[in-house]
């Protein structure tokens, strides 16, 4: 049973360039979480999806962020006109929740996204 | 708004020695609590998770405590060994939707 993939595991964009990162949860998981890991700071919770719906994104910034999870397919975190401020590791969770059972969130690898 | 704070930031200590990560959050309304390690570069591994009506929970050489109205939680490390040495992460979960996560403690064990 395949763990928490996410991809690429490093990214290098230019300012103003797009990211796209992707994250397939774990088997059986339909919850995907979203987090940002700063250079010297704690994970930041950004965006909590469903299959094709976005349940909370208080933690994503207004402009330039979005994330989708389609019905067939990763979820994608993108993040238009990259800026240097940008550059972090970006973690994606899932768990899979059903009434009685503890909600769990396993992680993976991280995309390590780096702008120049 | 829920605030996660971990003392100490860093600890250093010899192997063989038993530590304890203190955690400690502002809200006690909690849906659980989890624990994570993280190596240098690398993801989140779940070391543990107490479900709010909880008191601990044991893995190996683990315990973890839960004091929901204290608003505190300690992570015990038995018999410590150098390959334990990561950063220790708190996160608390409001509600079965996000976690909100402490600073972390960076531990190191020498051998």
């Amino acid at each position: 049973n395949a763990g928490v993939m996410q991809n690429p595991r490093h990214l290098v964009r230019r300012r103003g360039q797009e990211a796209r990162l992707r994250c397939s949860p774990m088997k059986g998981h339909s919850h995907v979480y979203w987090y940002r890991q700063l250079p010297e700071e704690g994970l930041k919770f950004m965006v909590y999806l469903q299959k094709e719906n976005i349940i909370d994104e208080s933690g994503m910034p207004k402009e330039r962020f979005s994330a989708e999870f389609p019905k067939e397919g990763p979820s994608i975190l993108r993040i238009q006109q990259v800026v240097r401020g940008d550059s972090a590791a970006y973690f994606c969770a899932s768990s899979g929740i059903r009434a009685g059972v503890r909600n769990e969130q396993f992680f993976g690898p991280g995309t390590r996204l780096t702008v120049l | 708004k829920q605030e996660v704070t971990q003392i100490p930031a860093a600890l250093s200590v010899p192997e063989g020695e038993n530590l304890v990560l203190n955690c400690s959050f502002t809200d006690s309304a909690i849906y659980n609590l989890q624990w994570f390690r993280q190596d240098p570069g690398k993801g989140l591994t779940s070391l543990l998770l107490i479900q709010s009506s909880q008191r601990e929970q044991t893995s190996g050489r683990l315990n973890a405590s839960l004091d929901k109205s204290s608003g505190r939680s300690t992570l015990y490390i038995a018999a410590s060994q150098p390959g334990d040495s990561a950063t220790y992460l708190c996160a608390v979960s409001l509600g079965a939707q996000k976690l909100v996560f402490g600073q972390g403690t960076r531990l190191t064990i020498n051998p």
